[in-house]
């Protein structure tokens, strides 16, 4: 049973245009969310999380959106650079915290000259 | 963030023998570790969660006997493969928790490969 979803495998976008990654959830208990960016043979690098009492936050280039009614949030790349293209996973938690994660199956991100 | 350091980075095996992967904070007192695994073209599992002290904590699934995991200080964790064998190759990645912190951070990884 795949709690997160991410039905996108993979996504290209042009070089300073927007990327919009897609995350799905069914358990309804999660209550914080992350996403991860992640290079072959590498672990992953926390990017931006977001809390259930929150519905976006920001962080530079990067800002997460969170639609609790949907269960759904996204990810936002603005602009999209070149050194962006990797696997993005979302990830959740239902401790409030960065505990016990449970990560979606990933979207490869190819972004393009 | 949080430095976390894995060794080997990659390891090649003979079926039946045992590997050991070291997980080390570097700069940052990890109460909590996490050990992942990546099966090709799959997600990150969660395997099993350790509190420096305590006994490991494994998930559904994750055989204890044959993952053994040692979380002895705030800095060091080990994961024992032992018995391995092929379905036991993947790629392993621990991460690490703490006081003051609300993320996990990850270690680059081990790739386990058994023959």
């Amino acid at each position: 049973d795949q709690q997160v979803k991410q039905n996108s495998p993979s996504l290209s976008v042009q070089e300073g245009r927007i990327s919009i990654l897609n995350c799905d959830y069914t358990n309804s208990m999660f209550d914080y969310f992350l996403w991860y960016k992640k290079y072959p043979a590498e672990g992953p690098t926390f990017l931006i999380s977001i809390s259930s009492i929150k519905d976006k936050n920001e962080d530079g280039r990067f800002t997460v959106f969170l639609n609790k009614s949907a269960k759904h949030l996204s990810l936002h790349i603005v602009p999209s650079q070149p050194g962006d293209s990797a696997v993005y996973f979302c990830a959740a938690s239902a401790a409030g915290t960065a505990s016990k994660l449970t990560f979606g199956t990933g979207t490869r991100l190819q972004v393009t000259l | 963030g949080a430095v976390v350091s894995q060794h080997p980075s990659w390891v090649i095996c003979k079926s039946g023998t045992s590997v050991k992967i070291e997980c080390r904070s570097l700069d940052f007192q990890a109460t909590t570790m996490f050990w992942y695994r990546q099966f090709p073209k799959q997600s990150l599992m969660l395997m099993a969660t350790s509190n420096e002290g305590s006994k490991a904590t494994y998930e559904q699934g994750v055989e204890k006997d044959k993952f053994l995991i040692n979380h002895a200080s705030l800095t060091l964790s080990t994961l024992t493969v032992t018995s391995a064998h092929p379905e036991d190759s993947s790629f392993y990645i621990c991460s690490v928790s703490g006081t003051g912190t609300d993320t996990q951070y990850f270690g680059p990884g081990t790739r386990l490969t058994v023959l």
